[in-house]
């Protein structure tokens, strides 16, 4: 299994308290990702980092900011937690191989987010 | 809009040939086809991807038809672990290198002893 903790696993928090969701990983791969999955809707991309620092949109981004310091760590803030934000949030890294094309994505094992 | 459809739910008998199909009839000519699977709540696995020739590997097979148009994925001996929710995805956005998979809602595969 590649290298990536997310942390915490489980957390329960209010409406309009900040929240950081950390994902780490070992393997150093150069992308990382925090995706969001919810019935009915499946995973949806929120943010994702191309390298230190570089980061970009994706799909469902209002509401978060990312930030990515060093290449192992990429953090999920939720400046002011809403109850819509109540969701499981799975991180994934990927690298380019030799030739520069994909490589699979893998998966963290997503943390559980309850907003009250 | 995950640019796929997938049947929500199949069975099959352990053992057997698990044959989940997917269409993609408006795939581009350089989208590659791609297949996660996911079991209860863990995260995503990858299987398998190809362009346009089958591809096979320790998991699975993948069957691309000549017009691309469909595919199907292929576990050869289905065991019981195998049950998940398989997800085909077509539309990956190359941003930076970055890969921005689009999941649609997969197909619920439950396997059977």
């Amino acid at each position: 299994d590649a290298g990536i903790t997310q942390s915490p696993r489980h957390k329960v928090t209010e409406t309009g308290t900040p929240v950081t969701l950390r994902c780490h990983q070992t393997e150093n791969h150069r992308y990382m990702y925090w995706y969001r999955q919810d019935p009915g809707h499946g995973l949806r991309l929120i943010h994702y980092s191309y390298g230190v620092k570089d980061t970009d949109k994706g799909e469902v981004s209002d509401g978060y900011s990312v930030s990515r310091s060093k290449t192992e760590d990429f953090l999920l803030t939720l400046e002011s937690a809403t109850s819509s934000q109540t969701s499981v949030y799975f991180c994934a890294i990927s690298e380019l191989d030799r030739a520069g094309s994909y490589n699979e994505q893998f998966f963290g094992p997503g943390t559980r987010l309850t907003v009250l | 809009d995950a640019k796929t459809t997938q049947p929500p739910s199949m069975d099959c008998a352990e053992g057997r040939a698990a044959n989940l199909p997917c269409n993609h009839s408006t795939i581009s000519g350089n989208e590659y086809v791609y297949w996660y699977r996911q079991i209860h709540s863990q995260g995503p696995q990858y299987i398998i991807h190809g362009l346009k020739n089958n591809e096979t590997n320790e998991m699975a097979s993948l069957i691309i038809t000549e017009d691309r148009k469909s595919s199907t994925l292929i576990l050869p001996h289905a065991t019981l672990r195998d049950t998940a929710v398989y997800y085909c995805i077509v539309r990956v956005a190359r941003i930076q290198g970055a890969q921005k998979l689009v999941f649609g809602q997969g197909t619920r595969l439950t396997i059977n002893p």
